[in-house]
This record gives C-alpha cells, sequence and structure tokens, in this order.
C-alpha cells in the first residue's frame, strides 16, 4: 500500500532561518515523490519532484528534497526562510496512476 | 505557460442540488484526476480518467458522481444531488505521460448549504 506521511503540521521558522518540512513515505514500487506547495485559497503548484536517477534534486523557490531510501524519506529542505515562503505543503508518492498526499505542513515565517 | 483552469472558483449550492464543476486540462495531457480537499483536511483522491473512461475511482466516489469528457478539451465533475459533506474544494489535476507529474488547477470552493 502507498502513503504519506508529514508528521508536522505546523513548522514555525524565523525568517532568514533553515528549513525543513519531514515527509516519509510507504510504496511497493519504486516512488515518484514530489512536493506541491499551496498559497492560501490557490491551487497546489509543484516545488520539485523525483523520478529517478540523483537522489538530491532541486526545485523552485531555492527548495531541495534529497530522497533516502534506506530511510524512506523525502524532506523539504531550503536554507534560508522568506517571508513568502508561508503556505502550506504537501509531499505526495505517485504509484502506478494515482497520487497519494500527506496531510500537509504548515510554514509559518516569522520576522 | 499552460495551465489547468477550473470553473467557477467558488459555486454555492443548495443541498439536493444537482453541481458541475469545469475544468480545462492543459491540451496534450492524457491522464485526468479529480482530487478534493475539505477544510482542514487531507487532499483525497476521487476519480481518474484515461483513454475517455474511468481508470480508477475511489470509495467516495459514489452513484451520485459522475464525470465526463464531453467535447475532447473540457472535463467534468458532477454531483447529482449534494449533499452538506460535499463541501470541499475540488481540483483537477492532468498529466501528459506514465512518468510525469499532474498539473493542479486552482480549484473550485463548492459550498453546500
Amino acid at each position: 500500500a502507498q502513503s504519506v506521511t508529514q508528521l508536522d503540521s505546523q513548522v514555525p521558522v524565523f525568517e532568514e532561518a533553515p528549513v525543513e518540512l519531514r515527509c516519509n513515505y510507504s510504496s511497493s514500487v519504486p516512488p515518484y515523490l514530489f512536493w506541491y506547495v499551496q498559497y492560501p485559497n490557490q491551487g497546489l503548484q509543484l516545488l520539485l519532484k523525483y523520478t529517478t536517477g540523483a537522489t538530491l534534486v532541486k526545485g523552485i523557490n531555492g527548495f531541495e528534497a534529497e530522497f533516502k531510501k534506506s530511510e524512506t524519506s523525502f524532506h523539504l529542505t531550503k536554507p534560508s526562510a522568506h517571508m513568502s515562503d508561508a503556505a502550506e505543503y504537501f509531499c505526495a508518492v505517485k504509484s502506478f496512476n494515482k497520487f497519494y498526499f500527506g496531510s500537509g505542513t504548515k510554514l509559518n515565517v516569522k520576522p | 505557460e499552460p495551465e489547468v483552469t477550473q470553473t467557477p472558483s467558488h459555486q454555492v449550492t443548495q443541498m439536493g442540488q444537482e453541481v458541475i464543476l469545469r475544468c480545462v486540462p492543459i491540451s496534450n495531457h492524457l491522464y485526468f484526476y479529480w482530487y478534493r480537499q475539505i477544510l482542514g483536511q487531507k487532499v483525497e483522491f476521487l476519480v481518474s480518467f484515461y483513454n475517455n473512461e474511468i481508470s480508477e475511482k475511489s470509495e467516495i466516489f459514489d452513484d451520485q458522481f459522475s464525470v465526463e469528457r464531453p467535447d475532447g478539451s473540457n472535463f467534468t465533475l458532477k454531483i447529482r444531488s449534494t449533499k452538506l459533506e460535499d463541501s470541499a474544494m475540488y481540483f483537477c489535476a492532468s498529466r501528459r505521460g506514465t512518468y510525469t507529474e499532474a498539473f493542479f488547477g486552482q480549484g473550485t470552493r463548492l459550498t453546500v448549504v
């Protein structure tokens, strides 16, 4: 069975501090992994994806994520948070033709 | 940049009424989806559509729900008789091929009163 766990429902950070949003997955097949961002009252925007190849993937807005098979993790990081990063972030795994989403992590950025 | 567009952005309907949510997927995409997000909850899969037929549906997608691709560009979700618990944000998504990501629309916020 496929599932995604985002243990942190909210992550507070100060502006310019590093960000880490955690994601663990389970998948019965080699996973395709994604991070999406949702700004208030908007849709889901793709931040980055891992399909095959390099395990460290870079996305938009300075975000990165590293696929660690041994830890079944795909944590999202950014060296320095901006106020504009405040949003909800969803990790997702694609299995066959379906996407499974985590419950989301709200990133709160404080000045 | 091509995008998935959804209309309307917000729909208010009375319980028991039928609603149709509309989506225009990206033009060369082959796989289409509807997801929903009840306020404060996870994004849930409703249905996937490929080659003019439903390829998979969730338990949520009961007989009250149906999807259509009537003219090769629009992709619609119909709820025949809405219930209060159908209130949610509904997202349409499309993707081009087997190994590609899904692109999501901005969503339609459905409020059933």
